[in-house]
């Protein structure tokens, strides 16, 4: 089984800073999500990745492989921002996702 | 299209009592999933299907859960006899290539066993 853990568990920003947000698991993985659950409670897909980095608009994620590693930054931090991010990984031939326990940002302003 | 449309939105309901909850994912998606939420757990996945098929159901609690996919507009998840421990969050999403691809979630159904 994949044991996904994310750093940290919670943050707090003042608006505009860079945000970091880290994902690790044990297991190699075929495709990584990133979602974002807000305070009302729908989630949304941010990114799926299997490689490398992707962007949309202030939010960058980057996956390393090898180190079993993902990363979401958000540049220019916003109170919107604010929100539970949630990495998720998907392994082996069926479409099973293993999802973090989710990182909370307080973006304040 | 509206998306994933789940119902009820809140359910309040005894021990003992059956709960039915519902989801209707977006049209052209072959695969739907059912999550459950909760503070000690966080999201995990229940049972997925592909084009109407039960393919993984090994995240399904207990013999208490059920799901059903009659056709590719409408699934089900019946919980019966209802348990507290089984008040959490659940939401139902869907995809075009499974893990593959984008889910997109519905609003999600919270519901509170007395």
């Amino acid at each position: 089984k994949n044991e996904v853990e994310q750093s940290p568990q919670n943050l707090t920003a003042q608006e505009g800073e860079f945000i970091t947000i880290n994902c690790s698991y044990s297991v190699g993985i075929s495709a990584l999500h990133w979602l974002q659950q807000h305070p009302g409670g729908g989630i949304v897909s941010l990114f799926m990745l299997s490689s490398g980095k992707k962007k949309h608009g202030r939010l960058i994620a980057t996956i390393n492989i090898q180190e079993k590693h993902s990363s979401l930054h958000i540049t220019a931090s916003h109170p919107r921002d604010s929100a539970v991010y949630i990495c998720a990984v998907k392994g082996g031939s069926n479409y099973k996702l293993t999802f973090g326990k989710g990182t909370l940002l307080t973006v304040n302003p | 299209d509206a998306g994933v449309i789940q119902s009820p939105r809140h359910e309040v309901t005894e021990m003992g009592q059956e709960v039915t909850l519902r989801c209707k994912p977006i049209s052209g998606h072959d695969y739907l999933f059912w999550y459950r939420q909760t503070m000690m757990r966080g999201l995990e996945l229940l049972i997925y299907f592909n084009n109407n098929v039960p393919i993984d159901d090994s995240g399904m609690p207990e013999d208490r859960f059920s799901a059903k996919m009659p056709n590719a507009s409408f699934s089900t998840l019946k919980i019966q006899p209802s348990e507290p421990r089984d008040s959490a969050v659940y939401f139902c999403a869907s995809s075009l290539v499974g893990g593959y691809d984008e889910q997109f979630f519905g609003p999600g159904t919270r519901l509170t066993v007395l």
